[in-house]
């Protein structure tokens, strides 16, 4: 059974662009979760989705935005780039919408921002 | 605010080894405790985790943990090491109310032979 997939794997963006990540969630889970590990930190909590919907948010600027899919997958969006964005992006995918389901993450998107 | 210390950025320990990694936590109400490692190129790995109950839980890859709610800590610990035991290890804290999660800083740990 395929795991959790992120697209793209590395990604180079600079300051002031957009970039737009994705999260393939495993077969049957409807929530998603995306977090932002910077090097040397541990992750830090951006979103969570449950069926389509908003769940939980962290504390991050209006700059970072996502949503999910019928199908349940998940983009992340994050506009205006600062150098500060460069980290490891994680995508979680659980089977329901609580912080108590075990949560199953990808292999992350690696965005460097120059 | 909830927060999660690991008080040790990194440990070093011979293989065979017992290994405690140490977890203390800031919440209110009873937090929902788990560890996780992270393997190089490899995806976060869920561990063990704590709802309630026996405060000694036990994971996977011969790993245990123990709840202790007067010192707020959730100290990981294992009998005898392996060197493919050596990874980062991150503690972390799921709040029900707001539906967030709060991962500690890691331990990353060494095994040598």
């Amino acid at each position: 059974d395929a795991g959790v997939t992120q697209s793209p794997t590395h990604l180079i963006k600079t300051r002031g662009q957009q970039v737009t990540l994705r999260c393939s969630p495993i077969s049957g889970h409807k929530s998603v979760s995306w977090y932002q590990q910077v090097l040397g930190q541990g992750p830090q909590f951006i979103f969570q989705y449950y069926e389509k919907e908003e769940r939980g948010r962290g504390n991050f600027p209006d700059r970072f935005s996502a949503r999910q899919f019928p199908n349940y997958s998940s983009e992340l969006n994050v506009n205006a780039l600062l150098l500060g964005d460069s980290a490891l992006y994680l995508c979680a995918s659980s089977s329901a919408g609580t912080v108590y389901n075990e949560q199953f993450f990808g292999p992350g998107t690696r965005l460097t921002v120059l | 605010a909830q927060s999660v210390t690991q008080p040790d950025i990194h440990i070093t320990v011979s293989e065979g080894a017992s290994l405690e990694l140490r977890c203390n936590y800031s919440y209110g109400a009873t937090p929902y405790l788990f560890w996780y490692v992270q393997s190089p190129g490899q995806g976060l790995q869920l561990l063990l985790k704590y709802f309630s109950g026996d405060t000694l839980v036990q994971g996977i890859k011969g790993f245990e943990a123990e709840f202790k709610r007067s010192q707020s800590s959730f100290n990981l610990r294992k009998p005898s090491v392996h060197w493919s035991d050596a990874a980062e290890y991150f503690c972390a804290v799921g709040e029900n109310t707001g539906n967030q999660f709060y991962f500690g800083t890691g331990t990353s740990l060494t095994v040598i032979p």
